[in-house]
């Protein structure tokens, strides 16, 4: 089984509908990310969490929120999805800051299209 | 807003010869750095990393690092056409460890 696992891996849905993807991990990560990839401009943080009392908004968070549920789940939703919202999330975890190599592990991604 | 630039290719090179992969980045005071490697359709997955000036050498592949050029590379030797691949170069804004600030990758066809 994946250490970092999506759900679901493939999505489709119509515009307005709400939209929650999923992330629960078994690497003991205190650190959870949401990034969407799109062809042509790469990886963009959309929101991240240090912990389960911390959430941050990262460089794309309009139109997303988040929730950290436990420290092996981090929820993204999309209250009213919108075509431009089409792309592939992903879901990663790091260790914290102490001892941590700042490297990223990722999910095997959630391919959303909003119609 | 931090940014890390890399040629987007394609980059095409034959089978065994040397691909060189670039990115500079825009925070003088990033001091980690990672290249990430990516199938079509798959998860980035981490090939290396580099924190300090110089070289870094890992098989086949070598990192090297000019903090004063503010310029990160990847040179893959003996290219093999598994090689294929969008490579990515992420820097922590902020010389802070956790959220990664992605280039937009290099797509690499290795030809055999």
């Amino acid at each position: 089984d994946a250490d970092v696992t999506q759900t679901p891996r493939n999505r489709i849905t119509k515009t307005g509908k709400r939209i929650m993807l999923e992330c629960s991990q078994t690497k003991g990560h205190d650190r959870m990310y949401w990034y969407r990839q799109d062809p042509g401009l790469g990886l963009r943080l959309i929101y991240y969490s240090f912990d389960v009392k911390d959430i941050n908004k990262g460089e794309i968070s309009d139109g997303y929120s988040v929730s950290r549920q436990a420290q092996a789940k981090f929820s993204l939703s999309l209250e009213s999805a919108i075509p431009n919202q089409t792309a592939l999330y992903f879901c990663a975890t790091s260790e914290s800051l102490a001892g941590g190599t700042g490297e990223l592990f990722f999910g095997e991604g959630s391919r959303l299209t909003v119609l | 807003q931090k940014e890390v630039e890399q040629n987007s290719g394609p980059l095409s090179v034959p089978e065994g010869a040397i691909a060189s992969l670039n990115c500079t980045y825009s925070d003088r005071v990033s001091q980690s750095f990672f290249w990430y490697r990516q199938y079509s359709g798959k998860s980035p997955e981490l090939i290396m990393s580099i924190y300090s000036n110089g070289d870094k050498e890992d098989g086949r592949f070598t990192a090297q690092l000019n903090k004063a050029s503010q310029y990160v590379s990847l040179l893959i030797r003996d290219s093999q056409p598994s090689d294929s691949a969008t490579y990515l170069c992420a820097v922590p804004p902020g010389g802070s460890q956790g959220n990664l600030i992605f280039g937009k990758g290099t797509k690499l066809s290795v030809k055999p």
